[in-house]
Order: C-alpha cells, then sequence, then structure tokens
C-alpha cells in the first residue's frame, strides 16, 4: 500500500541554519504530496504542496520539489527561526486511495535554539 | 471563514461517564474527518463522512460513535472509554473526499482528551 518515510527525528539546529527534512513516498499512480506543521498544543496546519511531478510548493520559507523519479518531497528552508520548531508531517494523497485519505509520514520533531 | 472549530479544548472524563466532541466549519466542505492523535505520532484516521454519510469506519471501537447532523457539523459520541483512549482528536474537512488529493484537508485545533 502507499506510504510515506520520513528522517527521524528530533533535529535540532542554531538559529539562521539551514534545514532539509527528507520525506520519500511509495504509492500508486500520481499522489499529491503535502507538508503540514504542528506546533506545540496545535492541530496540523498546512504548509504546503504539491498535485503533480516537477511542482514546488513554497509558503514561510519553506520550499518543497515533487520529484517523480526519485520519489521524494524533501522540506527545506534557507534560514530557520526559533518561532519554526515544531513537528513537522509529510503526507500523501493518492487519487487511488480509498476515500483520498491523506498518508502520514511518523513526522520529524524541528527544535530550534537561539 | 476558513477554519475548523473543535469544542471543547479540553476534556476529563471517566470511564463510566458519556460526553461528545464536536467539530464545526462553515467553508462548504463536503467531507469531515475524525483523527486520533497520541504525541508526537502521526494523526491516525478513525472515520470519514462524505456528504452527510458514513464512508469510512477504521475498525474504530464501538465505544467511540460517530454522527454527522448536517454538513456543517461531525461530532463524536464517547461512552466507556479506557485510558489508553487518552489523546488528541482532531477533526478535519476537504472539499469532497475525492478532492483532497488536490487540496488536502484543514485540521481543526482538536480536544485534548484524558480518560480517569
Amino acid at each position: 500500500g502507499d506510504s510515506v518515510t520520513q528522517m527521524e527525528g528530533p533535529v535540532t539546529l542554531s538559529e539562521e541554519a539551514f534545514l532539509t527534512i527528507n520525506c520519500t513516498y511509495t504509492a500508486t499512480g500520481y499522489p499529491s504530496l503535502f507538508w503540514y506543521v504542528q506546533y506545540p498544543g496545535e492541530g496540523l496546519q498546512l504548509l504546503l504542496k504539491a498535485t503533480k511531478a516537477d511542482d514546488k510548493g513554497s509558503n514561510k520559507g519553506f520550499e518543497a520539489t515533487y520529484r517523480k523519479e526519485t520519489t521524494s518531497f524533501h522540506l527545506e528552508k534557507g534560514s530557520v527561526q526559533v518561532s519554526d520548531s515544531a513537528v513537522y508531517f509529510c503526507a500523501l494523497s493518492g487519487f487511488y486511495n480509498q476515500g483520498g485519505k491523506l498518508i502520514f509520514g511518523q513526522g520529524t520533531e524541528l527544535s530550534v535554539k537561539p | 471563514d476558513t477554519e475548523v472549530t473543535q469544542t471543547p479544548k479540553h476534556l476529563v472524563m471517566g470511564m463510566t461517564n458519556k460526553k461528545s466532541l464536536k467539530c464545526e466549519q462553515h467553508m462548504g466542505h463536503r467531507a469531515m474527518y475524525w483523527y486520533k492523535q497520541k504525541a508526537k505520532k502521526p494523526p491516525e484516521l478513525m472515520f470519514v463522512y462524505s456528504y452527510e454519510k458514513l464512508s469510512i469506519n477504521e475498525s474504530v471501537p464501538s465505544r467511540f460513535s460517530p454522527e454527522c447532523p448536517n454538513s456543517s457539523l461531525l461530532n463524536l459520541h464517547l461512552h466507556a472509554l479506557q485510558p489508553e483512549d487518552s489523546a488528541l482528536y482532531l477533526c478535519a474537512s476537504s472539499q469532497e473526499s475525492g478532492q483532497s488529493f488536490n487540496y488536502g484537508y484543514t485540521f481543526g485545533s482538536g480536544t485534548r482528551l484524558t480518560v480517569v
């Protein structure tokens, strides 16, 4: 079945460091890919998305490119801030999934130190 | 209005209690979802409603009973829960269950449930 694999955390960075969180997927057909962010004590917020190969999603300085050849959707940010500390979930939604349900990765906790 | 509103934000209940969680959206979304999330784990799908009809039940125990009174409201009725049911319960919505692959979901902030 469809699945998402994320790099394990926690990831600890200093402020202004470069961030990469790796995400790879296995899916039937051509899924859409998402990054969600969950700040402490809150629900999930959609950070960015890409619906077809070579699409680049971007938001709040974060970027991710849908790479069909490597089945990847890595999240990057050039300069992280303390306020970016959160758990990040990569997810896919496939047209062929029953009900179009989201398949989540395990999540990567990011901690940014001043 | 681009939000999913969940109430209450926190709930403590005993194992013999009956309580309900409420979820509301006014975005015209026709699919609504209940998820359960344990700390620092991904959300786990429980139920999917599409056009006010239950379309997916992920083998959830009967002590959890969903209800969709209309297209804007989703309830989760709780009865005789166990301590291991303590978790964050998230509601989400999407334009249509078959269209979520294009648009993703909008999540609420969740209800943090503690069963004592």
